[in-house]
């Protein structure tokens, strides 16, 4: 089985600029978290969903970060505009029912803001 | 509030030496508890969960914790460690409330095993 898929891998861009991450989720998972993780401040959610709804955004930096599941397959995160403490590694994960399944993360997106 | 401490940065151990890392917890209901590794550039995979039934629960690649209910730890354990082994691990908790999948993770703990 295919796992989490993300893209890009890694994105390198300036300061100002749109920024979009992918992820496609494992098939028949109806949850999907968006996490960063820095050195500072470790691993934090920022959004979830559930059958393709968003259920807390609480995490979300600021009104500069959105997040979208257009359909079971795929998800996006984006900022606009982007600024240099957004530089993080971004993870997508997703999971099966919500309750005692684990998460499977991706690979992640490694985001350098210039 | 639920949380998770994961009370040590850094575990250094030789390789074969038995290894634990700490992890305590504090939820509002009866705990999911799950331990993730993370290897250079990659994401979070699982290692393995306690969700009911004996508290000694066994995972991948030898890895087993134990789950204490009076002292909410669940401290992950291997007999002999591998240099391999290296990695950073995450303990993560659900409330057994919370129907919603969100798992709080601690800060992790960068294990380091030396030949």
């Amino acid at each position: 089985d295919a796992g989490v898929i993300q893209s890009p891998r890694h994105e390198v861009t300036e300061m100002g600029q749109e920024v979009t991450l992918r992820c496609k989720p494992i098939s028949g998972h109806d949850y999907l978290f968006w996490y960063r993780q820095t050195m500072m401040r470790g691993l934090e959610l920022l959004i979830y969903f559930n059958n393709n709804v968003p259920i807390d955004d609480s995490g979300m930096p600021e009104d500069r970060f959105s997040a979208k599941m257009p359909n079971a397959s795929f998800s996006t995160l984006k900022i606009q505009p982007s600024e240099p403490r957004d530089s993080a590694v971004y993870f997508c994960a997703s999971t099966r029912g919500g309750g005692n399944q684990p998460q499977h993360f991706g690979d992640g997106t490694r985001l350098s803001i210039l | 509030a639920q949380s998770v401490a994961q009370p040590e940065d850094q575990v250094n151990v030789a390789e074969g030496n038995p290894l634990t890392v700490k992890c305590t917890y504090s939820v509002s209901g009866n705990p999911y508890l799950f331990w993730y590794v993370q290897y250079p550039n990659r994401g979070l995979q699982f290692l393995l969960k306690y969700i009911t039934g004996d508290n000694l629960v066994k995972g991948s690649y030898g890895f087993e914790a134990e789950f204490n209910k009076s002292q909410t730890s669940f401290h992950l354990k291997k007999p002999s460690a591998l240099v391999s082994d290296s990695a950073l691990y995450f303990c993560a908790v659900r409330d057994g409330y919370n129907q919603g999948g969100k798992l709080i993770f601690g800060q992790g703990t960068e294990l380091s095993v030396k030949p």
